[in-house]
């Protein structure tokens, strides 16, 4: 079992829809949960973090974390095509900036 | 966030030699790491540089392959040695920063391809 799985994708949502990525992690210990955003040719982008069971928001980006049942998710609301991006899950099972990623999920927004 | 530079952005090399990655932060920090990005994976964590001792290395990682220097709090060094094309892949350095809520951040990446 992978530490961090993703839904591979790719996701296509129209524009001004939501998108709705998730992400499991294998261990029950982990503490802090992170989204990254990586552009073609580019490094990853923290765009939100999360360490506490429910929803935290950010502007158009929700977290969703639900320990008891190992889920992490991130919903992208009035999704634009710069939103357009491999989204990355990270975890860090043991509070020491080690983090694990999971494969990445690809959205495209259709204009 | 700190900025962070790294140097070269991209090369293409020839198999059996070594390339040095370098990568400059504009404040210092505590903590630095050393990831791999494989063509279509995710970001695999190689070491961790530490000031003024050896690099601690994760499982599948060895010092004679990629070792690493960090002589001061703003800056380190990757070597990836005796290339292969299996070496093809993005590096990226990354520090923990951000003050009082700290988190890890990513430099610009290198872009290495062996031939």
């Amino acid at each position: 079992q992978k530490e961090v799985e993703q839904n591979s994708g790719p996701l296509s949502v129209p524009e001004g829809a939501i998108a709705s990525l998730n992400c499991t992690y294998s261990d029950r210990g982990s503490q802090s949960f992170f989204w990254y955003r990586q552009y073609s040719g580019k490094s990853p982008e923290l765009i939100m973090f999360i360490y506490s069971n429910g929803d935290k928001e950010d502007g158009r980006f929700t977290a969703q974390l639900n320990k008891a049942s190992q889920y992490v998710s991130l919903l992208i609301r009035d999704s634009q095509p710069s939103d357009s991006a491999t989204y990355l899950c990270a975890v860090d099972r043991n509070e020491d900036y080690k983090l694990s990623f999971g494969a990445g999920t690809t959205v495209t927004v259709r204009a | 966030s700190a900025v962070i530079s790294q140097k070269p952005s991209r090369d293409i090399c020839q198999r059996g030699t070594s390339l040095t990655i370098q990568c400059q932060v504009d404040s210092q920090v505590t903590m630095m790491f050393w990831y791999r990005q494989q063509p279509g994976q995710s970001l695999t964590l190689i070491a961790t540089a530490n000031q003024g001792s050896e690099a601690t290395y994760e499982s599948g990682f060895v010092i004679d392959k990629f070792p690493i220097s960090r002589p001061n709090l703003t800056f380190s060094t990757l070597t990836v040695s005796n290339m292969s094309p299996e070496d093809s892949s993005i590096y990226l350095c990354s520090v923990v920063g951000g003050g009082t809520n700290e988190k890890l951040f990513f430099g610009s990446g290198t872009q290495l391809s062996v031939l």
